[in-house]
């Protein structure tokens, strides 16, 4: 079964440090996703990604956040300056429309600003 | 206001009992996803409904637009099916398919 892959699995970095997430969606999936979950909080929706441009993004997407598609295969989401808040586990996502379970996650990073 | 409610929030049952989840949204919805979240914090997918009923193995979704609810069902449940449960909603608004979450029930089977 194809898999999406995040690496790393756990990231711990200083306040005000930039810091990219990196994901390998699956290969033939159209729309890409990156979602947040604090810890004891729900899941909730960054930024989806189609046809390589941001096609939607919450208002937690603020400037200090940025994606991008550079190769074809890796998704990457950078935060420019960490700070305390963003401590949380993100989770990429990607979906093939015709598939019956229609999305497919990877396994998560967990960030730590400290 | 919270678009996706779930309940329980927590759930304690024991090895071989029938478990029954529901979720209740307040938006026009394109899909319903149930997710399970291990543990470990990895979250797969369960089930994508629009409609009807799905079964994958001992476990059954169910969905009832009219009345904006699906269920998730467990038979014969096992410690390892201890998770945490999430329902989520592809809005008919959102064109791009992103999902609004609920806040999951947390799932503990006792051997």
């Amino acid at each position: 079964e194809p898999e999406v892959t995040q690496t790393p699995s756990h990231q711990v970095t200083q306040m005000g440090q930039e810091v990219i997430l990196r994901c390998v969606p699956i290969s033939n999936h159209l729309y890409f996703y990156w979602y947040r979950q604090i810890l004891g909080q729900k899941v909730e929706f960054l930024v989806s990604f189609y046809n390589n441009e941001i096609s939607e993004k919450s208002e937690i997407f603020d400037d200090q956040f940025s994606v991008e598609r550079p190769d074809g295969s890796n998704f990457t989401l950078k935060i420019r300056s960490t700070k305390l808040e963003d401590s949380a586990m993100y989770f990429c996502a990607s979906r093939d429309p015709g598939r019956s379970y229609g999305y497919t996650f990877g396994s998560g990073t967990r960030l730590t600003v400290v | 206001k919270n678009e996706v409610e779930q309940s329980p929030q927590n759930l304690t049952a024991q090895e071989g009992e029938f478990i029954t989840i529901n979720c209740s949204y307040s938006v026009g919805i394109s899909a319903l996803h149930w997710l399970q979240q291990h543990p470990g914090g990895g979250i797969v997918s369960l089930f994508m409904l629009s409609s009807g009923k799905k079964k994958h193995g001992r476990l059954i979704a169910t969905i009832n637009i009219q009345e904006k609810h699906s269920s998730l069902h467990i038979t014969a449940s096992h410690p390892r099916d201890s998770a945490v449960y999430i329902c989520a909603v592809r809005s008919q608004e959102g064109s791009q398919g992103n999902l609004i979450f609920g806040k999951g029930t947390k799932l503990s089977v006792k051997p």
